[in-house]
């Protein structure tokens, strides 16, 4: 069955470095997405992506978060300047179409900034 | 706005005792409601779904019925075993946009 894939599964990055965390979605859907989950807190959006380009984005999703599709199959999500608080699993994940179609989710990238 | 709202956990229950996890939402216009699993050391996985009023999702055994009247979709199983130990969390997707609104999750534990 296709599947959402995501690397890192684990990083560990100081406090002021830029992250990338990487995915590849499902290959004929045509929306991306990435959440976060801080540990024993609930799952928050993030931003959504469509047709390359941002369609809609959380007040999370300051100016030290930005999300590319460098080629046709991965999706990115870059960190400028690590704070402790981003600390968190980082979820990506894609569906076909919007509008109460399901999303499809990767197993995660656990951040942990020291 | 759009809002879930999740039984708090933990819940532990012997194998084979009736499950049910409440999730009450609000939303605008007519959202489509799903209940997400995570296992141990996993991702989230889709466990089921509904799309529109008075729809049952069922997968594995659990099952949830879509009630707009009480806007409530309630999480149900008849058995548990210990293989369902996991993190659930119900969903709603808006027709009004396409991000989702989560749950805060609701772990539960079976012991044999």
């Amino acid at each position: 069955e296709p599947e959402v894939t995501q690397t890192p599964s684990h990083q560990v990055t100081q406090m002021g470095q830029e992250v990338i965390l990487r995915c590849v979605p499902i290959s004929n859907h045509l929306y991306f997405y990435w959440y976060r989950q801080i540990l024993g807190q609930k799952v928050e959006f993030l931003v959504s992506f469509y047709n390359n380009e941002i369609s809609e984005k959380s007040e999370i999703f300051d100016d030290q978060f930005s999300v590319e599709r460098p080629d046709g199959s991965n999706f990115t999500l870059k960190i400028r300047s690590t704070k402790l608080e981003d600390s968190a699993m980082y979820f990506c994940a894609s569906s076909e179409a919007r509008q109460g179609n399901t999303i499809y989710f990767g197993e995660g990238s656990w951040l942990t900034v020291v | 706005g759009n809002s879930v709202t999740q039984m708090e956990g933990p819940v532990t229950l012997s194998e084979e005792a009736f499950l049910t996890i409440n999730c009450t939402y609000t939303a605008t216009g007519y959202p489509s409601l799903f209940w997400y699993v995570q296992y141990p050391g996993e991702g989230l996985q889709l466990l089921l779904k509904a799309t529109k009023a008075d729809d049952k999702g069922s997968n594995k055994g659990f099952e949830a019925t879509y009630r707009k009247e009480t806007t409530s979709f309630h999480l149900e199983k008849g058995s548990v075993q210990v293989s369902d130990s996991a993190v659930y969390f119900c969903a709603l997707s808006s027709n009004t946009g396409n991000q989702f609104y989560f749950g805060t999750g609701t772990s539960l534990t079976v012991i044999p």
